[in-house]
């Protein structure tokens, strides 16, 4: 079945530092691919998303490829904040579901970035 | 995100206890679902509703029951819990075709079961 594997956590930067969180699926079909943050004590929100490969998502200065090739939607951010701590999601659409969307999300890598 | 809401956004219940959540979306959307999220597990996909209609029952026990009256409003009912059903309960929407695949969720409410 399709699945989101992403890096464990926790990962600490520091302040300005360049971030990449690994994120690869497996998949049939065409999925949507996402990000998802959630910050302390709230629910997880959309952060960007692409719907095709080689659709760049951007949003707050984070940025991922959708890369079919290698199966992968990796996180990147070049100069994080500490606002930035939170745990970051990678997950993908299943398409299988027909007029609901079910997505699949990865276990969720904690980012802590430190002053 | 403002256009999810649930409450309440704590609860602490005894094992004999009944009590309700409830979700509202103000988004126009015509899907919404519950998920659970325990500490140090992916998050967990309990129900869909699409057009007030179940369209899937994760194997959730029966002490879970939902509700959905309306495309706006979604109730968790829970009854006899046990220690292990504490987490943070979410709740999210979606529009139920176009941008059907993006979901936009709630604060959540964090149940704790003594």
């Amino acid at each position: 079945g399709n699945s989101v594997t992403q890096m464990e956590g926790p990962v600490t930067l520091s302040e300005e530092a360049f971030l990449t969180i690994n994120c690869t699926y497996t998949a049939t079909g065409y999925p949507s691919l996402f990000w998802y943050v959630q910050y302390p004590g709230e629910g997880l929100q959309l952060l960007l998303k692409a719907t095709k490969a080689d659709d760049k998502g951007s949003n707050k200065g984070f940025e991922a490829t959708y890369r079919k090739e290698t199966t992968s939607f990796h996180l990147e951010k070049g100069s994080v904040q500490v606002s930035d701590s939170a745990v970051y999601f990678c997950a993908l659409s299943d398409r299988t579901y027909s007029s609901a969307s079910k997505i699949i999300f990865g276990s969720g890598t904690r980012l802590s970035i430190r002053p | 995100e403002t256009g999810v809401t649930q409450t309440p956004r704590h609860l602490v219940m005894g094992m004999t206890n009944k009590k309700s959540l409830k979700c509202e979306q103000h988004l126009g959307h015509n899907a919404m679902y519950w998920y659970k999220q325990s500490a140090k597990k992916p998050l967990e996909l309990m129900f869909v509703y699409n057009f007030k209609e179940q369209t899937e029952n994760n194997s959730v026990p029966s002490r879970f029951s939902p509700e959905c009256p309306n495309s706006s409003h979604l109730f968790l009912h829970l009854h006899t819990l046990q220690p292990e059903d504490s987490a943070l309960y979410l709740c999210a929407s979606s529009q139920a075709a176009g941008d059907a695949d993006t979901q936009y969720f709630g604060p959540g409410t964090r149940l704790t079961v003594l």
